[in-house]
């Protein structure tokens, strides 16, 4: 069974920051697209990041680019993603999600989610 | 970047009453769209790839279809376990935008 356990969430004030990181099982982690989707309370989905398998390439919504770093240890199965600068719209539960193959990143499988609170 | 659209942005429907939702992108990206279903505070749990293609263990009550800009989500017999916000994700290429969700709610 496939399951993704997301940590590192918490309260930051404006301008810090903070790693958080999901833990994978259940599949084989290196062979995977692997993406962080987070959503604001009360708001929609936005997609965040994506890295895929392979040569690692990574992507990033423009909110985010220059702040948000998304990166893997595949000998750990686990996906990080740092976040600096942070600001008071990154408030959110972020989750990680699982592509459906190596690029394919309809998103098959989902953690619960860990929040992050940005306020002073 | 591309943009995905979504309308209704909420619905209210009777049980046994089909439903249809609608997801446009604002430039062609083949048959790369995935439907997400989220119930009240649960995780996203995708319903369908390759814009017509129902995920494993998806009841057979959802369908999608479309091609190149303009997509649909069907529910064809409303049940109470799909009150939910319905999402569309374009995953042609990156930025992989969301739509901005359908909240389905029963009348």
């Amino acid at each position: 069974e496939v399951q993704l356990l997301e940590s590192g969430g918490g309260l930051v004030q404006p301008g810090g920051s903070l790693r958080l990181s999901c833990a994978a099982s259940g599949f084989p982690f290196r062979n995977y697209a692997m993406s962080w989707v987070r959503q604001a309370p009360g708001k929609g989905l936005e997609w965040v990041s994506v890295i895929y398998s392979g040569d690692s390439n990574t992507h990033y919504a423009d909110s985010v680019k220059g702040r948000f770093t998304i990166s893997r240890d595949n000998s750990k199965n686990t996906l990080y993603l740092q976040i600096n600068s942070l600001r008071a719209e990154d408030t959110a539960v972020y989750f990680c999600a699982k592509g459906m193959t190596t690029v394919t990143v309809a998103l098959q499988s989902w953690g619960q989610g860990t929040l992050v609170t940005v306020s002073s | 970047d591309i943009q995905m659209t979504q309308s209704p942005s909420s619905l209210s429907a009777s049980l046994g009453d089909r439903v249809t939702i609608t997801c446009r992108a604002s430039q062609a990206i083949s048959n790369y769209l995935a439907w997400y279903q989220q119930r009240p505070e649960k995780v996203p749990k995708l319903l369908i790839y390759g814009a017509s293609t129902l995920q494993s263990g998806v009841p057979s009550r959802f369908s999608g279809s479309g091609s190149g800009t303009d997509f649909t989500l069907t529910i064809s017999s409303l049940q109470p376990e799909d009150v939910a916000t319905y999402y569309c994700q374009n995953y042609i290429s990156a930025p992989l935008t969301f739509g901005g969700g359908t909240k389905v709610e029963i009348k």
